[in-house]
């Protein structure tokens, strides 16, 4: 399967700042990449898919200018959550899917982010 | 938009029980129905999986049956052991993926 990293692990900061999460495929080339957002004790829920060199699409009721998006690369994508609340606390998990036609999905190790 | 079911939230089983989590959906063109377990902290990982042409997948300890009729299916876990104890997702994947609620499963020594 698919090997994917995500990086920081963790991450506290000030409320008001901009933190940016990467979430890199390191064994095969990933046109779409996942971001899910995860609160204690709940599921997974999509926030947007992650297109190389074009723009994310964002589900329902996720902010495009809070939570951009950046897909440079076929290895490589990013989110950057702005001008961080403490609301925005939470695990953020990237994903990408498998060889074409496999539909598995591969996780990153998840981004657990506090906002103070 | 598919929706998924997952019951139940929690489950606790003694040592060597069975366990059992179903999962239910809606879109008739979901054909792909994975199951992934977190343990806390930590990305899920995927266990299981079965296609819409398969009724019935087993790997050791751990089998999913499918009804695509009834757009259900289920995670049955055998002789359950104390490092089974996490939270397990179902998921169906059509177009993209939905996951389940979650179950928080804890095995009891």
């Amino acid at each position: 399967g698919a090997v994917v990293s995500q990086h920081p692990s963790w991450v506290i900061c000030k409320s008001g700042t901009s933190v940016k999460i990467e979430c890199r495929s390191l064994d095969f080339q990933a046109t779409t990449m996942f971001w899910y957002r995860q609160f204690p004790k709940q599921s997974l829920m999509l926030m947007a898919t992650s297109n190389e060199g074009s723009k994310a699409t964002y589900e329902q009721g996720v902010e495009k200018d809070k939570f951009l998006i950046n897909h440079a690369s076929l290895t490589l994508s990013t989110l950057t959550v702005t001008s961080a609340h403490p609301e925005d606390s939470s695990f953020y998990i990237c994903s990408v899917s498998g060889l074409a036609g496999a539909g598995e999905l591969f996780f990153g190790e998840g981004s657990r982010l506090t906002v103070l | 938009g598919e929706n998924v079911e997952q019951h139940p939230s929690t489950l606790s089983v003694q040592e060597g029980d069975s366990a059992v989590i179903k999962c239910t959906y809606s879109d008739s063109a979901s054909n792909y129905f994975p199951w992934y377990k977190q343990e806390l902290g930590k990305r899920p990982q995927l266990i299981i999986d079965i296609r819409s042409n398969v009724g019935e997948k087993k790997d050791q300890r751990i089998a999913v049956t499918l009804n695509k009729t009834a757009k259900h299916f289920s995670l049955h876990i055998t002789e359950t052991q104390p490092e089974d104890s996490a939270v397990y997702f179902c998921a169906a994947n059509g177009n993209q993926f939905y996951f389940g609620t979650g179950t928080s499963l804890t095995v009891i020594p």
